[in-house]
């Protein structure tokens, strides 16, 4: 069976700071790993994906299958990177999206 | 409107009640989803359309019945909720393998 972990339930750097965020993941096919955010008082969106290798206000996160991980860098956190990022996965031929429980990021001024 | 939208936003009923929630997408996707967001818990997928046919059942209770009269609609009909099943229910729209659209969920506390 398939699960999503994201270890840290909460997370608190400086602005400018460095931040990782971690997901580890099991699976036994060739996973589509994602990252959704959810801004205050917004609704749940996309941040990226693992097959479009792209950085997303400045963040970037490379498929390690080696490790099963996909952890969510950025070099420099700003303020307006405050918010519930999950870590989801997608088997081979589905649809649907499996999360993580999420990782609050504070991003201290 | 466009994107995802869910009505009512909160619900607040009774163990006995019946009552539905509903998600409508305007994004012309052939696939829908309920989600439930529970505190400290990660979310759970519960039911899955893909151009009207349901295919995928998350083991959910029969307490909750989905219905998806068309590629644009899906509802989820609630009838003797437990206090337990009180939890924020997410739709969300996709066309097969992208990117999943969400709603901004319907509340729904169980009394």
């Amino acid at each position: 069976a398939q699960r999503v972990t994201q270890p840290e339930k909460l997370l608190s750097v400086f602005k400018g700071a460095p931040v990782e965020l971690k997901c580890n993941y099991s699976y036994s096919g060739s996973p589509e790993l994602f990252w959704y955010v959810q801004y205050s008082r917004q609704r749940l969106q996309l941040l990226l994906r693992h097959i479009s290798r792209e950085s997303i206000k400045g963040f970037t996160a490379d498929l390690n299958k080696g490790e099963t991980s996909f952890h969510l860098k950025k070099p420099f956190a700003q303020e307006e990177d405050s918010a519930m990022y999950y870590c989801a996965l997608r088997k081979t031929g589905a649809n649907n999206l499996f999360f993580g429980t999420g990782t609050r990021l504070t991003v201290i001024p | 409107e466009t994107g995802v939208t869910q009505t009512p936003r909160h619900l607040v009923m009774g163990m006995t009640n019946k009552k539905s929630l509903k998600c409508e997408q305007h994004l012309g996707h052939n696939a829908m989803y309920w989600y439930k967001q529970s505190a400290k818990k990660p979310l759970e997928l519960m039911f899955v359309y893909n151009f009207k046919e349901q295919t995928e059942n998350n083991s959910v209770p029969s307490r909750f019945s989905p219905e998806c009269p068309n590629s644009s609609h899906l509802f989820l009909h609630l009838h003797t909720l437990q206090p337990e099943d009180s939890a924020l229910y997410l739709c969300a729209s996709s066309q097969s393998n992208g990117e999943l659209f969400f709603g901004e969920g319907s509340r729904l506390t169980v009394l």
